[in-house]
């Protein structure tokens, strides 16, 4: 009965690798989001998905690459990893854009470390 | 953009007391304002949330209020509990802003014994 569901839980890697992590709801919403958190707990926004459609693009490198295969997945790709990576990542979804009423489903988080 | 300013940073209170956290938000088009709690190696979690038709919201022993003129909604914790320990973020969203949700930057409660 899980909502929100990412997977890794734990990813460790080599700087200027490439990984992905993998977000799935089963809760029948329209929008997902990935958010980063850093160390300081900041969450910041990264990308928004309406129902496979990017609509919020914030200020991230290209090296990072949100994929939508349909409206109940969401997955990131990281490109050339590096230690400013690292970071818990938290996928999310919310019913849809409209009203503002957006509230965020978070999904359990990936811890990314960086060597 | 909207920007939500978030106070204070770190929070700690006796058991049994009250705890309040504050924030602001910039864009005065906001109309939704959630807060969520945060345990140690959790996710964010929705703890009560209020709209901007609303001034006050209560849900047992955690309330919110909200200051449209001033721009300022207010999160209050009665009768604190050690499980009440968490960092708890204030958010603000808007009709204009599509999807988006602007986080405050956290205050960590701490509960003593």
């Amino acid at each position: 009965d899980t909502a929100v569901s990412q997977t890794p839980k734990y990813l460790v890697t080599q700087m200027g690798n490439d990984k992905s992590i993998k977000c799935e709801q089963n809760l029948g919403h329209d929008t997902m989001y990935w958010y980063k958190q850093d160390s300081k707990k900041f969450l910041k926004i990264m990308f928004s998905y309406n129902n496979k459609e990017l609509i919020i693009n914030e200020t991230v490198p290209n090296r990072f690459s949100p994929k939508s295969p349909d409206k109940a997945h969401l997955n990131l790709h990281i490109n050339s990893l590096e230690l400013g990576d690292s970071a818990v990542y938290f996928c999310a979804s919310s019913p849809g854009t409209s009203g503002g009423a957006n509230t965020q489903y978070f999904g359990p988080g990936t811890r990314l470390t960086v060597l | 953009g909207e920007n939500v300013e978030q106070h204070p940073s770190t929070l700690s209170v006796q058991e049994g007391d009250s705890a309040v956290i504050k924030c602001t938000y910039s864009d005065s088009a906001s109309n939704y304002f959630p807060w969520y709690k945060q345990e140690l190696g959790k996710r964010p979690q929705l703890i009560i949330d209020i709209r901007s038709n609303v001034g006050e919201k209560k849900d047992q022993r955690i309330a919110v209020t909200l200051n449209k003129t001033a721009k300022h909604f207010s999160l209050h914790i009665t009768e604190t509990q050690p499980e009440d320990s968490a960092v708890y973020f204030c958010a603000a969203s808007s009709y204009s802003s599509a999807s988006k949700i602007i986080f405050g930057s956290g205050t960590r409660l701490s509960i003593r014994p």
